[in-house]
């Protein structure tokens, strides 16, 4: 089955980058998702690359995705306090990108440190 | 409206009873989204909606959890004879068509005492 790892926690300063890990078991993931959760609030989707790609960037977001070693990562450059939050990295379930619902895993928060 | 809703924001009940979870989608948005979220951990899938018809309902752990869309627009995520287990946080979610991720609603947090 599908299974979604991610290291829980990430402290860093605030200014610097915050690089996000997260690794995958489906090599047959047509799209990637990182998600953002903050307190009491929905998740919101920051950006998703799709599998034939390694990299996508969109501004201070960059996501790297090696498909050989099922490792996808999520740098955001200069580092706010509002950034801080639980980041989701999500695959999805079956060939039909999105549609078939996704597998999260269980999230790394982000501690920004003044 | 401007984004998905769900109500009620919260919800107790006691063990056995019945509840209904009640998800508003962003208008025109086709794919519908149930997804069950513990305490630390990530949400987890429970049944996809493609207009009026339950696509993938794979996720739904047992019997007790039924989701309906009669219009396919609301839908609504049924759970009868609750346990202590299913106490989470439902969210729903939805998308034009399924692809490129959807909108989360913010979730009803369910807790059954």
């Amino acid at each position: 089955g599908e299974d979604v790892e991610q290291s829980l926690f990430l402290s860093v300063r605030e200014g610097d980058s915050s690089v996000i890990n997260c690794t995958y078991t489906d090599s047959s993931s047509t799209y990637l998702y990182w998600y953002k959760q903050e307190p009491g609030a929905g998740l919101q989707l920051l950006t998703y690359i799709f599998s034939n790609m390694d990299m996508k960037q969109d501004q201070r977001l960059t996501v790297l995705l090696n498909k050989k070693d099922k490792h996808l990562s999520l740098r955001i450059a200069d580092t706010q306090t509002g950034d801080s939050a639980i980041y989701f990295c999500a695959e999805s379930l079956g060939a039909g990108g999105g549609a078939d619902g996704l597998t999260f895993g269980k999230g790394t928060h982000l501690i920004i440190q003044p | 409206g401007a984004g998905v809703s769900q109500t009620p924001s919260n919800k107790v009940t006691e063990k056995g009873k019945y509840v209904e979870l009640r998800c508003d989608p962003i208008s025109g948005h086709t794919a519908l989204y149930w997804y069950r979220q513990s305490l630390g951990q990530g949400p987890e899938f429970l049944i996809y909606f493609q207009g009026t018809g339950a696509a993938d309902d794979s996720g739904l752990p047992n019997d007790r959890f039924f989701a309906v869309r009669p219009e396919g627009s609301v839908s609504t995520l049924k759970i009868q004879r609750t346990e202590r287990g299913d106490s989470a946080v439902y969210l729903c979610a939805s998308s034009i068509d399924g692809n490129y991720g959807y909108t989360f609603g913010s979730g009803t947090r369910l807790t059954v005492v």
